[in-house]
């Protein structure tokens, strides 16, 4: 069965440099969300995307965060100058429609230090 | 309005009975609940998903049952078995722009005893 592939599994990075979180959608999908939980707290939703450009963004997705799709398999999370408490697990999903379930991967824990 | 309230935080069943999680929302806009199942060190995986159109739906062992009125969905699983000990998430959707954004409740980790 497809799934949706994020890489790094784990991410360990020093506060202030920039990271990037990397996903591989399901192929024939054509909208992606990146999600995050800080451990212990519940699933907020940052981003959705669509036709290359970004559809809708939390309170949370503010400057320091941007999503790109670099090529046709790719979508990417990156956080410019990263801070203590942007250390969560981040979800990568998608979906081949909009009205159609969101398949998510197994995330990446992301640790700044 | 955005919220999820999700109940138990945890949940101990004994193999063969029956596990319920229960669910209540705040937006009359949501149309559509997921409820997801995620073991360790894995993604959450969609089990099974109700619009408001229908009060109950069930596949295999798993039966939501949804109450619109008084905005509640609650995940029943029977004969519960050691294999469904997980963390169990319900959600809400609502349009988002063009795309759906889900808004999670907190989880309830299930621990079935063999």
């Amino acid at each position: 069965e497809p799934e949706v592939t994020q890489t790094p599994s784990h991410q360990v990075t020093q506060m202030g440099q920039e990271v990037i979180l990397r996903c591989v959608p399901i192929s024939n999908h054509l909208y992606f969300y990146w999600y995050r939980q800080i451990l212990g707290q519940k699933v907020e939703f940052l981003v959705s995307f669509y036709n290359n450009e970004i559809s809708e963004k939390s309170e949370i997705f503010d400057d320091q965060f941007s999503v790109e799709r670099p090529d046709g398999s790719n979508f990417t999370l990156k956080i410019r100058s990263t801070k203590l408490e942007d250390s969560a697990m981040y979800f990568c999903a998608s979906s081949e429609y909009r009205d159609q379930p969101q398949h998510f991967g197994d995330g990446t824990r992301l640790s700044i230090l | 309005q955005q919220q999820v309230k999700q109940s138990p935080q945890s949940l101990i069943v004994q193999k063969g009975g029956i596990s319920i999680i229960n669910c209540a929302y705040e937006n009359t806009a949501f149309d559509y609940f997921p409820w997801y199942q995620q073991f360790p060190g894995k993604g959450p995986a969609l089990l099974i998903a109700i619009r408001p159109d229908v009060s109950e739906k069930k596949e295999g062992r798993f039966t939501i049952s949804f109450n619109k009125s008084a905005k509640q969905f609650s995940l029943h699983i029977m004969d519960s078995q050691p294999g469904d000990s997980a963390t169990y998430f319900c959600a809400a959707s609502g349009w988002a722009g063009n795309n759906r954004k889900l808004i999670w409740g907190l989880g309830t980790s299930l621990a079935v005893n063999p």
